[in-house]
């Protein structure tokens, strides 16, 4: 079992539809977690940061932590073209840090 | 803030060559940076953790005679691919944590490298 699992896609959704990406994990001892966005030939960039279990929310982005389920997950509302972009999960713990594959979106207009 | 600025962008060389490429921090000092590669489709690989003042570590696999890493101050390392192969074309990426161990890490704009 990978350490980090993440579907890569792609998953597309129409203009103003709400996208939902998930990661799940197996190491227990993850205690941060982050999500960034990566457009084509660009490096990732960190779109959420969240320590605890719950919710954070950020403008249009909502990120969500499940500790308890080993399972994060990353809403974005009223989805726009320019959100197409591939989203990669991480998490650490110390100074080990994860990433899942990466997911691809892509919003048609 | 914490941005990190990466360059070249993207570099075409000829087989048997070298090319240096270099991170830096704009505006924090990272004692530690770090050094991936990406695929097409691919998730990020951990090629070595640079430490300012000390030697680099590599990850399992990766060479560390071909990949040479340098760290010579709080705000830039580098990573320079020697005697490149046509394998060796890939997307390198940088990042640095802008503060302690379990910060994020904040990436360059990655470097497009070519082997002809």
């Amino acid at each position: 079992q990978k350490e980090v699992e993440q579907d890569p896609g792609p998953l597309s959704v129409p203009e103003g539809a709400i996208v939902s990406l998930n990661c799940t994990y197996s190491n227990s001892a993850f205690q941060y977690f982050m999500w960034y966005r990566q457009y084509s030939r660009k490096g990732p960039e960190l779109l959420m940061y969240t320590y605890s279990s719950g919710n954070k929310e950020d403008g249009r982005f909502t990120a969500q932590v499940d500790k308890s389920s080993k399972y994060i997950s990353l809403f974005i509302r009223d989805s726009q073209p320019s959100d197409s972009a591939t989203y990669l999960c991480a998490m650490s713990a110390g100074n080990r840090l994860a990433f899942g594959k990466g997911n691809q979106v892509v919003v048609i207009p | 803030g914490a941005v990190v600025s990466q360059h070249p962008s993207r570099v075409i060389c000829k087989s048997g060559t070298s090319v240096k490429i270099e991170c830096r921090s704009l505006d924090f000092q990272a004692t530690t940076m770090f050094w991936y590669r990406q695929f097409p489709k691919q998730s990020l690989m951990l090629m070595a953790t640079s430490n300012e003042g000390s030697k680099a570590t590599y990850e399992q696999g990766v060479e560390k005679d071909k990949f040479l890493i340098n760290h010579a101050s709080l705000t830039l390392s580098t990573l320079t691919v020697t005697s490149a192969h046509p394998e060796d074309s890939s997307f390198y990426i940088c990042s640095a944590r802008a503060g302690q161990s379990d910060s994020p890490l904040h990436f360059g704009n990655g470097t497009r490298l070519t082997v002809t």
